[in-house]
C-alpha cells in the first residue's frame, strides 16, 4: 500500500535552516510529481511546493519562493524540503503528498502523516 | 491567487441526516475541484477530485457537485467517522485551499 512517511521537524530559531524528507513506498515513485502543504497550528491548509516526477520542474508558494527548495532523489524515493532563512510564520506541520491524477493535476490522493516544525527563540 | 471560500464555517448535523457543504471561487476553476476530509490530528483524505469523482474507497453517501465558481458537497446520511473538517481545494492554477467547514454533532 501507498505509504509517505516524513521526519526531520522539530524546533529551530528563527533565520535557521532545516531539511525535510519524505519515504516513499508502495508506487512507482518516479511516475508521480510530489507535492509539500503545511498546516499552521489551528489554522488551513497551504500548498508550499511540487516538483515533477523527473524532478525537472518545480514550483514555489509565493510565501517561500527564494527560501525553499524541494528536491527528490528517485533512486532512494525520497522527497526533501531544504527550508532556509526560517521564519515564525513557517511554524506548521508539514505534509508531503502524492500528485493524483495527470500531470500538473494538482490534488493530493495520498499523504503522509505530517512532520512538525515549530520556529521559535 | 484564486480564493477559496467555504460555507458555513461550522455545520451541527445529526447523525442520519443529511448535510450540504458549499465551496465558491473567487474566479472560475472549471471542474479542477478537490474535498478533502480531516480528523484531529490526521492527515487529510481526499474525497472527491473533478468536482464530482469519487477517490478510491470514498463510500457513495458522498457526492460532489459543481462547475465554474459554485460547488457542493453533499454527505447523504451522516455517520459518527464523518463527524470532521472539511477543505475543498482548487487546482486549476497553483493549489489554494478554502478555510474549512466544521462539521459537528448536533
Amino acid at each position: 500500500q501507498v505509504q509517505l512517511v516524513e521526519s526531520g521537524g522539530g524546533v529551530v530559531q528563527p533565520g535557521r535552516s532545516l531539511r525535510l524528507s519524505c519515504a516513499a513506498s508502495g508506487f512507482t515513485f518516479t511516475s508521480y510529481g510530489m507535492h509539500w502543504v503545511r498546516q499552521a497550528p489551528g489554522k488551513g491548509l497551504e500548498w508550499v511546493a511540487v516538483i515533477w516526477h523527473d524532478g525537472s520542474n518545480k514550483h514555489y508558494a509565493d510565501s517561500v519562493k527564494g527560501r525553499f527548495t524541494i528536491s527528490r532523489d528517485n533512486s532512494k524515493n525520497t522527497l526533501y524540503l531544504q527550508m532556509n532563512s526560517l521564519r515564525a510564520e513557517d511554524t506548521a506541520v508539514y505534509y508531503c503528498a502524492r500528485e493524483g491524477g495527470a500531470v500538473a493535476d494538482y490534488y493530493f490522493d495520498y499523504w503522509g502523516q505530517g512532520t512538525p516544525l515549530t520556529v521559535s527563540s | 491567487e484564486i480564493v477559496m471560500t467555504q460555507s458555513p464555517a461550522t455545520l451541527s448535523v445529526s447523525p442520519g441526516e443529511r448535510a450540504t457543504l458549499s465551496c465558491r471561487a473567487s474566479q472560475s476553476v472549471s471542474s479542477h475541484l478537490a474535498w478533502y476530509l480531516q480528523k484531529p490530528g490526521q492527515a487529510p483524505r481526499l474525497l472527491i477530485y473533478g468536482a464530482s469523482t469519487r477517490a478510491t474507497g470514498i463510500p457513495a453517501r458522498f457526492s460532489g457537485s459543481g462547475s465554474g465558481t459554485e460547488f457542493t458537497l453533499t454527505i447523504s446520511s451522516l455517520q459518527s467517522e464523518d463527524f470532521a473538517v472539511y477543505y475543498c481545494q482548487q487546482y486549476n492554477s497553483w493549489p489554494t485551499f478554502g478555510q474549512g467547514t466544521k462539521v459537528e454533532v448536533k
